[in-house]
């Protein structure tokens, strides 16, 4: 049974990076043609997609976030990770890692979530 | 890059039917049949719902069924129960990135 989840720190000062990584039992992240991505929700708000990695590296981001946003695969921890620069308030969130259904959207494998807080 | 349109809230009777609308732009719902749902409950990840526009994943109940129009994709739950009772998103493929709706809140009265 495919599980994701999320680790790393909780509290993040402004200006600081949010790193996160997005551990994966019950399947390889190199089997399969599936974009692994991150979605994050604003507490209270709607969901915003940030960016989807394949297991190669190849990576597609938001327009919105493109210049602050880095996603990085180790496919010998079957792990995937997400790097965001320059934080503000803006990018306090719920952070999700997802898997697709098929290839790639159509996000059918969630994890539990990580909540991050930017604030000093 | 901006969110997709729905409406904040929409309520219904039990065992009545309600629609949510999801309203894109040339550039996403229009050009693309790629348009999925996802169910939150409160506390919990969201759930998809639908797929494609039209599909249902295995085990999600028939009562959930979607359509698109234009650059308007619709959900509509028929037969409403307590269990409906959730925050609603869509999503749309944009070219190379994905858009989110400005979610709906589902009350069953």
């Amino acid at each position: 049974q495919l599980q994701l989840q999320e680790s790393g720190p909780g509290l993040v000062e402004p200006s600081e990076t949010l790193s996160l990584t997005c551990s994966v039992s019950g399947a390889s992240i190199s089997s399969g043609s599936y974009y692994w991505a991150w979605i994050r929700q604003p507490p209270g708000k709607g969901l915003e997609w940030v960016g989807s990695i394949f297991h190669n590296g190849a990576t597609y981001y938001h327009p919105s976030l493109k210049g602050r946003v880095t996603m990085s695969v180790d496919t010998s921890t079957n792990q995937f990770s997400l790097n965001l620069i320059s934080v503000t308030v803006a990018d306090t969130s719920v952070y999700y890692c997802v898997r697709p259904r098929d290839s790639f959207g159509d996000y059918q494998y969630w994890g539990q979530g990580k909540l991050v807080t930017v604030s000093s | 890059q901006s969110a997709l349109t729905q409406p904040a809230s929409v309520s219904g009777s039990p065992g009545r039917s309600i629609t949510i609308s999801c309203t894109g732009t040339s550039s996403d719902i229009g050009t693309h049949n790629l348009v999925s749902w996802y169910q939150q409950h409160p506390g919990e990840a969201p759930k998809l719902i639908i797929y494609e526009g039209t599909k249902r994943p295995s085990g999600v109940s028939y009562r959930f069924s979607g359509s698109k129009s234009g650059n308007t994709a619709s959900l509509t739950i028929s037969g409403l129960q307590a269990v409906d009772e959730a925050d609603y998103h869509c999503c749309a493929y944009a070219g190379d990135f994905y858009v989110f709706g400005t979610v709906t809140k589902v009350t069953v009265l």
